[in-house]
C-alpha cells in the first residue's frame, strides 16, 4: 500500500482564493511526522510545515495551515488567498519515528502541481 | 547561510562512466540522505548516514554507492551509469532522528545519461 497519497495531479486556482491539496498517510508508526514541501520551477525543496502525530492543533505558518484528521490518517495543506507565486508542486511527506526498525528518511507521496490563474 | 550545498548542478555522463555527486552541510546535522526525483514523482531514498563512518541503504540502493568520513560530506558515488539512473538527486540533512525534525535540502543534482 502507499505510505502516502496525494490524489491530485493538479489543481487550476484562482488567484486570492483559498485552496486544499490532499494527502493521505499509512503508517502503523504511533509517533510520526508529516511535512509538506513547495518545489517550485526553478527546482528546489522547500519546506512549509510540519504537523506532530502528537499534535493536538492543527499546525499554521503563515498563510499555510494543515487539516490533520488523525482517524482519517489525511494531512490536507490549506493555503489561504493564494498568490501567482504560489504555482509549483507540492509534496506531502512522512516522516516515521521508527518505521518498523527500516530506513530512516521521508517518504514523499507524487505530488500536486498547482497553477494560480490571475 | 549556506545549509546544504550540492555539487554540480547538472551533469550529462555517457553510459557506463562514473562520477561522484558531492554534497555538504554547514548545520552540523548528524543525519543525511541522498534521494532521487524522476520526472513527475515524488522523492525516493537511495542511502542515509546517521552520522560519520555509519551509512545505509535507502528503498532505491542498487547502482550507487556512499561514504560518509567527516560529518560535514556524504558524497554519492555512481560506478556504471545506466539510462535508468537519469534523475534529478537531491541530497538533505536533519539534526536527529526524530519525527518532528524537517529535512534541509540542497538544490539538486541534474543528471543525465546518454
Amino acid at each position: 500500500a502507499q505510505k502516502i497519497t496525494q490524489t491530485q495531479p493538479g489543481m487550476f486556482v484562482q488567484e486570492k482564493e483559498a485552496v486544499t491539496l490532499d494527502c493521505t498517510y499509512d503508517t502503523s508508526d504511533p509517533s510520526y511526522g508529516l511535512f509538506w514541501y513547495k518545489q517550485p520551477s526553478s527546482g528546489e525543496m522547500i519546506f512549509l510545515i510540519y504537523q506532530g502525530s502528537y499534535d493536538q492543533q492543527n499546525a499554521t505558518e503563515g498563510r499555510y495551515s494543515l487539516n490533520f484528521q488523525k482517524a482519517r490518517k489525511s494531512a490536507n495543506l490549506v493555503i489561504s488567498a493564494s498568490q501567482l507565486g504560489d504555482s509549483a508542486m507540492y509534496f506531502c511527506a512522512m516522516r516515521e519515528t521508527f518505521s518498523g526498525g527500516g530506513a530512516d528518511g521521508l517518504t514523499f507521496g507524487k505530488g500536486t502541481h498547482l497553477i494560480i490563474q490571475p | 547561510n549556506a545549509g546544504v550545498t550540492q555539487t554540480p548542478k547538472f551533469r550529462i555522463l555517457k553510459i557506463g562512466q562514473s562520477m561522484t555527486l558531492q554534497c555538504t552541510q554547514d548545520m552540523n546535522h548528524n543525519y543525511m540522505y541522498w534521494y532521487r526525483q524522476d520526472p513527475g514523482m515524488g522523492l525516493k531514498l537511495i542511502y542515509y548516514s546517521v552520522g560519520a563512518g555509519i551509512t545505509d541503504k535507502g528503498e532505491v540502493p542498487n547502482g550507487y554507492n556512499v561514504s560518509r568520513s567527516t560529518t560535514e560530506d556524504f558524497p554519492l558515488r555512481l560506478e556504471l551509469a545506466a539510462p535508468s539512473q537519469t534523475s534529478v538527486y537531491f541530497c538533505a540533512s536533519s539534526y536527529i532522528r526524530a519525527a518532528n525534525q524537517p529535512q534541509h535540502f540542497g538544490d539538486g543534482t541534474r543528471l543525465s545519461i546518454l
